[in-house]
């Protein structure tokens, strides 16, 4: 089972919806919670960190269940722009830091 | 990228040839992570330092060897290259404990023929 597992999608959705993308880890050591964005063929750059009581970063919201082991990140209003590959990104104690596959949103005029 | 560099951008190797990847950071992080992207697998840890003069196998360190130069540099070498070991690779700094600092550098696109 892989440590951190998300639903690849691919998502598509009309601009303005308000979309959902969910993330499972499998480790209870796990410390510390993360979205990422990746463009194609780019680099990921952090999008926001997550925390149990919820987090909010203007139109993007991140939770954090530690007792399911479940992280979210919701979009509302979507933008074109936010056409992308959002990855889950958990920190272990040790310092390592594992990635899920992604899941891709398009989102269409 | 501000922070992370890496080099080569771009490699061709013969399946057996060796190279190493190298990567430099100028913002005095302790982690440094390599790791590797293939298409429809998202990226997969191949090892981290989580401080300097310690490295760790990640995910998929098989074929491959880390040498944490010293706090700045953190190198990737293919002994042995294999075609399975065509893939985007990426070095990427992290920080933090209640907020974080992470980049990533540009990404080494390797072809192993």
């Amino acid at each position: 089972r892989k440590e951190v597992e998300q639903d690849p999608g691919p998502f598509n959705v009309p601009e303005g919806a308000t979309v959902a993308f969910n993330c499972t880890y499998s480790n209870s050591a796990s410390q510390s919670f993360f979205w990422y964005r990746q463009d194609c063929r780019k680099e990921p750059k952090l999008l926001m960190s997550v925390y149990s009581s919820g987090n909010e970063d203007g139109r993007f919201t991140a939770q954090l269940n530690r007792a399911s082991q479940y992280i979210s990140l919701l979009i509302r209003d979507s933008k074109l722009s936010d056409s992308a590959t959002y990855l889950c990104v958990v920190n272990m104690i040790t310092g390592k830091l594992i990635f899920g596959q992604g899941t891709t949103l398009q989102v269409k005029p | 990228n501000a922070g992370v560099t890496q080099t080569p951008k771009f490699q061709v190797l013969k399946t057996g040839q060796s190279m190493t990847l190298q990567c430099a950071q100028d913002m005095n992080h302790n982690s440094m992570y390599w790791y590797r992207q293939d298409p429809g697998m998202g990226l997969r840890l191949i090892y981290y330092s989580a401080s300097e003069g310690t490295t760790d196998k990640g995910e998929v360190p098989n074929g491959y060897n880390v040498s944490r130069l010293n706090k700045r540099e953190f190198s990737l070498r293919l002994e042995s290259a294999a075609p399975s070991q065509t893939s985007v690779y990426f070095c990427a700094i992290f920080e933090g404990t209640e907020t974080y600092e992470q980049y990533f550098g540009p990404g080494t696109r390797l072809t192993v023929t």
